[in-house]
């Protein structure tokens, strides 16, 4: 079956800094989603991208759709300690399940 | 507000005695899915449901089941759980699949 390879596994840094995280498949997806999944809470969608190329900003995060459909990446600028969670990349064909990466936990020390 | 609620939150009980995990969902979503969240293996899918009456496997839904009589639930039960089901169990929801899905807070699940 499909498989997304996300990474780094786990991220640890200073308040402050900025973030990079990514996804890659084998696949082409026409959807890719990241959600951020609080300690004791389910996974909340941050940003949807449905377009190859497509670049999308909510607030501090940007995310962006590869234009092979095979990857895509999320960045986090100047981080604060509310960053801290794990955050999935997921990608999805049309009439297809969606594919969940293994997730990114991220540390951010004060 | 639109949300997604899983009872119970917590449930410690012992192999062998049937459980149910209720799911709700008040958005009118036509999609939901069960999925576990466990260490190393991120998520995966149990069942899903397209519809009312309407339901299919996942990835893992050996040792489940599930039903969907009314939209707005779709419960997950366990006939005879064992201790390789202890896990972190997610229902979500949307309102087509191809929808993002909305994700409720969780049940911890630990079988003895």
């Amino acid at each position: 079956g499909q498989q997304l390879n996300q990474s780094p596994q786990s991220m640890f840094i200073q308040e402050g800094e900025d973030v990079s995280m990514n996804c890659t498949s084998s696949s082409i997806f026409n959807t890719w989603l990241w959600y951020k999944q609080d300690p004791g809470e389910g996974p909340v969608l941050l940003i949807a991208l449905y377009k190859a190329g497509e670049l999308t900003s909510n607030g501090r995060l940007t995310a962006q759709f590869g234009i092979t459909r095979k990857d895509s990446f999320l960045n986090i600028s100047a981080s604060i300690p509310s960053d801290v969670g794990i955050y999935f990349c997921a990608g999805q064909l049309v009439s297809e399940k969606l594919v969940f990466g293994k997730g990114t936990k991220l540390t951010v020390n004060p | 507000e639109a949300q997604v609620t899983q009872n119970p939150r917590y449930l410690i009980t012992v192999t062998g005695k049937k459980l149910t995990v209720t799911c709700s969902q008040n958005m009118n979503h036509e999609y939901m899915s069960w999925y576990r969240q466990d260490p190393g293996l991120g998520l995966r899918q149990i069942y899903y449901s397209m519809n009312v009456e309407v339901t299919d496997k996942g990835d893992v839904p050996e040792g489940y089941k599930v039903s969907r009589k009314e939209k707005r639930n779709f419960p997950l039960i366990l006939e005879s759980p064992s201790p390789n089901q202890t896990s972190l169990y997610f229902c979500a929801s949307s309102l087509y699949r191809e929808q993002p899905q909305h994700f409720g807070d969780g049940t911890r699940l630990s079988i003895l």
